[in-house]
């Protein structure tokens, strides 16, 4: 029953350095959803995919890129880190039906861009 | 774009005494979420609420789709309960991507 899992859980890494931050989901969801949390803010969304295959630009997509080759990963990469991008990262999956059945979201992914 | 207020930003109260967490939204929803999120932690999902009241144990959610608020009652509250509680606003259609605009959390300490 492992729901949303997201590696790592820490990451520290030096500007420019890229790095590929892995959701995984055993619900068999449609929709998966990546955010990004920083402080006196609300989550913001980064990129969003509504199946296998498809992939959308959210709120804040600028500096990262996702892939969802098969339905229960959604990753979000970045291509050469900046300090702004220091945020907690949290992934998160929807049913299609999600006005029924809501969200389920990770543990999030801490990352410092130093 | 809806905009999702929560209050207060940061609530210190005595363990047993009753809380209360407040979230308005300015849009009309398909549903509102209350989100629960412990230091270091994950995010975990407490309501999904379009109308009335729900109750889960020591946790209580109310909303008021006519005044387009809804709130957040915690009894009995125990230390175990400091976390930052996020409201979401969820709208299908027309909205986001997700349909989900978050307010900024409160975070609440429950003191033994």
């Amino acid at each position: 029953n492992a729901g949303v899992t997201q590696t790592p859980k820490f990451r520290v890494l030096k500007t420019g350095q890229s790095m590929t931050l892995l959701c995984a989901q055993d619900m068999n969801h449609e929709y998966m959803y990546w955010y990004r949390q920083d402080p006196g803010m609300g989550l913001r969304l980064i990129h969003y995919s509504v199946g296998e295959g498809t992939t959308a630009k959210g709120e804040v997509p600028d500096g990262y890129n996702v892939s969802r080759l098969k339905k229960q990963n959604f990753l979000l990469g970045l291509e050469s880190a900046a300090p702004s991008q220091t945020s907690v990262y949290f992934c998160a999956s929807s049913p299609r039906d999600r006005a029924n059945y809501g969200y389920t979201f990770g543990s999030g992914t801490r990352l410092t861009v130093v | 774009k809806n905009e999702v207020e929560q209050s207060p930003q940061n609530l210190t109260a005595q363990e047993g005494e009753f809380i209360t967490i407040n979230c308005s939204y300015s849009v009309g929803i398909s549903a509102l979420h209350w989100l629960q999120q412990h230091p270091g932690g994950g995010i975990v999902s407490l309501f999904m609420l379009s109308s009335g009241k729900k109750k889960h144990g020591r946790l209580i959610a109310t909303i008021n789709i006519q005044e387009k608020h809804s709130s957040l009652h915690i009894t009995a509250s125990h230390p175990r309960d400091s976390a930052v509680y996020i409201c979401a606003a969820a709208t299908f259609s027309g909205g986001g991507a997700d349909g989900l605009t978050f307010g900024k959390g409160t975070h609440l300490i429950i003191q033994p």
